[in-house]
């Protein structure tokens, strides 16, 4: 079954760090780019980062640079996702993606049911 | 970096309704525009891609236009099933973005 599965949420303090994983089945993992989304309770969709399929290439949301550092280890077809210096603002559902791209077309076509981080003291 | 911008933020409307929601960029995209369904408590699928192209399983009823800054995602009897926020997205280059939403209640 083509599946994503996330796992790593948690309830952290300001200033703390957390490490979300993402394991992917049924596909070729490392074909295919894969993102992070976040979704803040009651909000809107936010874009975190990407990573490209061989790891080598990534992209952040200004709102994450320097703090988030997404990863990705093929053999064992897990996304990760490093969170430093956490702020109350990060609080959000966190989706792992993945990318369906052919011919300059591209979308999330694969999503995983997300994993909660909380972060308050 | 690319702004979306959706509109309405919200919309009620009746089973039947012809419904429509706006998508506007802050630069040109081209066609590469994406529209999702958000149901509530579940994860946001795909609808339409490349601006047009209606993905394998969705529903007829929905259809989307545009290219460049202004694109559409036009529901054309609106179905229970319906009740949703739908959500843009901008392919069209890194970082990526969303619009913030549409909440259609039935």
């Amino acid at each position: 079954e083509v599946q994503l599965l996330e796992s790593g949420g948690a309830l952290i303090q300001p200033g703390g760090s957390l490490r979300l994983s993402c394991a992917a089945s049924g596909f070729t993992f490392s074909s295919y780019a894969m993102s992070w989304v976040r979704q803040a309770p009651g909000k809107g969709l936010e874009w975190v980062s990407t990573i490209s399929g061989g790891g080598g290439i990534t992209y952040y949301a200004d709102s994450v640079k320097g703090r988030f550092t997404i990863s990705r280890d093929n053999s064992k077809n897990t996304l990760h996702l490093q969170m430093n210096s956490l702020r109350a603002e990060d609080t959000a559902v966190y989706y792992c993606a993945k990318h369906w791209s052919s011919g300059g077309i591209r979308y999330f076509d694969l999503w995983g049911r997300g994993t909660l981080v909380t972060v308050s003291s | 970096d690319i702004q979306m911008t959706q509109s309405p933020s919200s919309l009620s409307a009746s089973v039947g309704d012809r419904v429509t929601i706006t998508c506007r960029a802050s630069q040109s995209i081209s066609s590469s525009l994406n529209w999702y369904q958000q149901k509530p408590g579940k994860v946001p699928d795909i609808l339409i891609y490349a601006a047009s192209s209606l993905q394998s399983g969705v529903p007829s009823r929905f259809s989307g236009s545009g290219s460049g800054t202004d694109f559409t995602l036009t529901i054309s009897s609106l179905q229970p099933e319906d009740f949703a926020t739908y959500y843009c997205q901008q392919s069209y280059s890194n970082p990526l973005s969303f619009g913030g939403g549409t909440k259609v209640e039935i």
